[in-house]
């Protein structure tokens, strides 16, 4: 069974700063993909990036990129010029390439990022 | 916005009492997905359900049942709420995007079993 981890709960960063949430996770699949989203107070969850285990090119949307190394199995998540918006938990998830359409997912137990305006 | 939604959005219920909630999604996506999210936990997988009258056990599914009758419902029912079953329940659906299959949440449910 694959096993994600996230082993820092919390993490602030200051307004304008570039943060990193770290993940690793534990597989013995070759082809997987990962993710990371976002919960804000509003409780919804939000997805942020995907990262194909495929790709040796690292995922990136707008300030949000991520740093994968995949003989590592670590993923993890950085957000440039931070803005309060951005302050929320962020969880990171796998998910098998092997089921198709069924897209189920393990999830870590995510980090809570605040940001200091 | 995936068009799903959850209700109820908040219950608080006693102990021993029977709860379903619902999910409905407007856009006839084969997969649904019920989870719980509890500090310290993440979001654990319930059950999901591959077509109407489809459904299968997620990793924690003791105590919870599922039924999809229509493409557009997935019923989650606890039949007998215990305390330990308070929760945030969040429903979604696998949708491609991309190429890909990716999953997308409702608003979420906050159960209280008092």
């Amino acid at each position: 069974a694959q096993t994600v981890t996230q082993s820092q709960p919390e993490m602030s960063v200051q307004e304008a700063e570039t943060v990193t949430l770290s993940c690793t996770y534990d597989t013995s699949e070759s082809d997987y993909y990962l993710f990371w989203y976002k919960q804000p107070p509003s409780r919804q969850m939000i997805l942020v990036i995907r990262q194909e285990a495929y790709k040796q090119q690292n995922a990136t949307e707008n300030r949000f990129s991520v740093n994968f190394q995949k003989a590592a199995k670590s993923f993890s998540l950085k957000i440039s010029d931070s803005q309060l918006g951005d302050a929320a938990m962020y969880f990171c998830a796998y998910r098998s390439a092997a089921t198709g359409a069924n897209s189920k997912l393990t999830f870590g137990k995510g980090i809570t990022l605040s940001v200091r305006p | 916005d995936a068009g799903i939604t959850q209700s109820p959005r908040h219950k608080v219920t006693e102990t021993g009492t029977p709860v379903t909630l619902r999910c409905h999604q407007t856009e006839n996506h084969r997969y649904m997905y019920w989870y719980r999210q509890d500090p310290g936990h993440g979001l654990r997988l319930i059950h999901y359900s591959y077509g109407v009258k489809d459904t299968d056990k997620g990793e924690v599914s003791d105590g919870y049942s599922v039924s999809r009758s229509k493409t557009e419902d997935f019923l989650l029912t606890l039949e007998s709420a215990t305390s330990s079953q308070t929760s945030v329940y969040f429903c979604a659906i696998s949708v491609l995007t991309g190429g890909s299959y990716e999953q997308y949440f409702g608003p979420g449910t906050r159960l209280t079993v008092t």
